[in-house]
């Protein structure tokens, strides 16, 4: 069981907003940046936001994210059939000592 | 542009080790880290360490801890992963990704992947 906490699935219609959650607690996203990643299928991650809230270039700003204590989220707006993919969370965890990253939430365009 | 490629699959028996390179070019090669990810079939991702390419300082995951060594060679501009006394569960797709300094979490962009299958 990861200490990022996703919902294991998530879906909508074309043209819909999706927002999916990452849980965490004070040792990691309560106290540093959360990074998304997005895995399409068969390929790497890409990185989809940075340090919170940034988007990096040629990411859509379909995209975005964002963070209250120690949870964050991640938002898709406008929703299209290229999104079906796996989105990761990621934080440092200063009890740890490692990078953790959430269990990873399938999204699925109806 | 900046590309990270890695080596081959690899195919190896139980308590072997395995060395997987991740060749980097298209930036300044000492600016940026190596961290190394690994996704076993059907799960999610799990990071294994950090190198930075200016001293060669390496932090690793405490579960990995003593089985694995990342290291660099600036003439060439490539980082290794190797991983020892291999197991089962190591089967996994190896990912590196160019990391920031201080920035932990952040990895952009990454490389193909290279399949590691443990079996007997």
């Amino acid at each position: 069981q990861s200490v990022l906490t996703q919902p294991p699935s998530a879906s909508g219609t074309p043209g819909q907003r999706v927002i999916i959650s990452c849980s965490g607690s004070s040792s990691n996203i309560g106290n540093i940046y959360v990074y998304w990643y997005q895995q399409l299928p068969g390929t790497a991650p890409k990185l989809l936001i940075y340090r919170d809230d940034q988007r990096p270039s040629g990411v859509p700003d379909r995209f975005s994210g964002s963070k209250s204590g120690t949870s964050a989220s991640l938002a898709i707006s406008g929703l299209r059939s290229e999104d079906e993919a796996d989105y990761y969370c990621a934080a440092w965890d200063d009890r740890l000592n490692v990078v953790m990253f959430g269990g990873g939430t399938k999204l699925t365009v109806l | 542009q900046v590309q990270l490629v890695q080596s081959g699959p690899e195919v190896k028996k139980p308590g072997a080790s395995v060395k997987v390179s991740c060749k980097t070019s298209g930036y300044k090669f000492n600016t940026y880290g190596i961290d190394w990810v690994r996704q076993a079939p059907g799960q999610g991702l799990e990071w294994m360490g950090w190198i930075s390419t200016l001293d060669a300082t390496a932090v690793y995951a405490p579960k990995l801890q003593g089985r694995v060594t990342m290291t660099i060679d600036t003439s060439t501009t490539t980082v290794y992963l190797e991983l020892r006394s291999l197991r089962f569960d190591d089967t996994a797709t190896y990912y590196c990704a160019r990391g920031g300094y201080g920035d932990s979490g952040w990895f952009d962009p990454w490389g193909q992947g290279t399949l590691v299958t443990v079996s007997s």
